[in-house]
């Protein structure tokens, strides 16, 4: 296993297209974490699966915004009708997290997506 | 809410000296989590070292060690014998040991230059 991977690596869209993302994370890892990243920013959390299950979503997500995880492997990330404000990383990370002992969930990353949008 | 703070965008260093990084945190919790990641220019984020709030000893990782003030709320990342590779950004970042999502609460980040 060579760790996250993401594609496309660069994405480059005009507004109001529609886009996907795909994330493959580690393969024993159970929880899969969506993030976008901004120049000089830390990456701001959109949502989570654990499984299949999406978990949680940021408060701040717009509707266009819609993640899958179907069978618990692979997720993708879609935006409807990108918006120049859209361009970003979008970055993609793996953990394995067992029941409730002390597990600090280190999180493994992909290279990211870097979305364009004119 | 808790918070991570960065407060130098940029930082250089002349290669195989030390730098250390900033970072100071609010929370109101006394079981936490501390890490300092690393993001090269086109590379993925990667973990440097990790803090359990409840160990009174700093973390090392060879090069890397903290510097944890747990009453300050502060988290300070020594990088000794500083290499060319080091060069990245480096993010502080905040994670409750109550929250069962794990979720990461982010710093803005430092640029690190490694000046030959």
């Amino acid at each position: 296993d060579t760790g996250v991977s993401q594609d496309p690596r660069h994405k480059i869209t005009k507004r109001g297209q529609n886009v996907t993302f795909r994330c493959d994370p580690i393969s024993e890892h159970n929880r899969l974490y969506w993030y976008r990243q901004t120049l000089g920013q830390g990456p701001e959390f959109l949502t989570y699966f654990q499984n299949e299950a999406q978990l949680e979503k940021s408060r701040l997500l717009s509707d266009r915004f819609s993640a899958e995880r179907p069978k618990g492997s692979f997720s993708t990330l879609e935006i409807q009708r990108t918006e120049q404000g859209d361009s970003a990383m979008y970055l993609c990370a793996s953990s394995f997290v067992a029941g409730v002992t002390a597990n600090t969930g280190e999180l493994f990353f992909g290279e990211g997506s870097r979305l364009t949008v004119l | 809410a808790q918070t991570v703070t960065q407060s130098q965008p940029e930082m250089s260093v002349q290669e195989a000296e030390t730098v250390t990084l900033s970072c100071t945190y609010d929370t109101s919790e006394s079981d936490y989590y501390l890490f300092w990641y690393k993001q090269p220019p086109s590379r993925q984020m990667i973990l440097v070292i990790r803090q359990e709030a409840y160990k009174q000893q700093n973390a090392t990782e060879n090069r890397f060690s903290v510097n944890f003030q747990k009453a300050a709320k502060s988290f300070s990342l020594k990088i000794s014998d500083s290499q060319l590779g080091d060069a990245a950004m480096y993010f502080c970042a905040y994670r409750s040991a109550e929250d069962s999502n794990y979720q990461l609460i982010w710093g803005a980040g430092t640029k690190l230059i490694i000046k030959p």
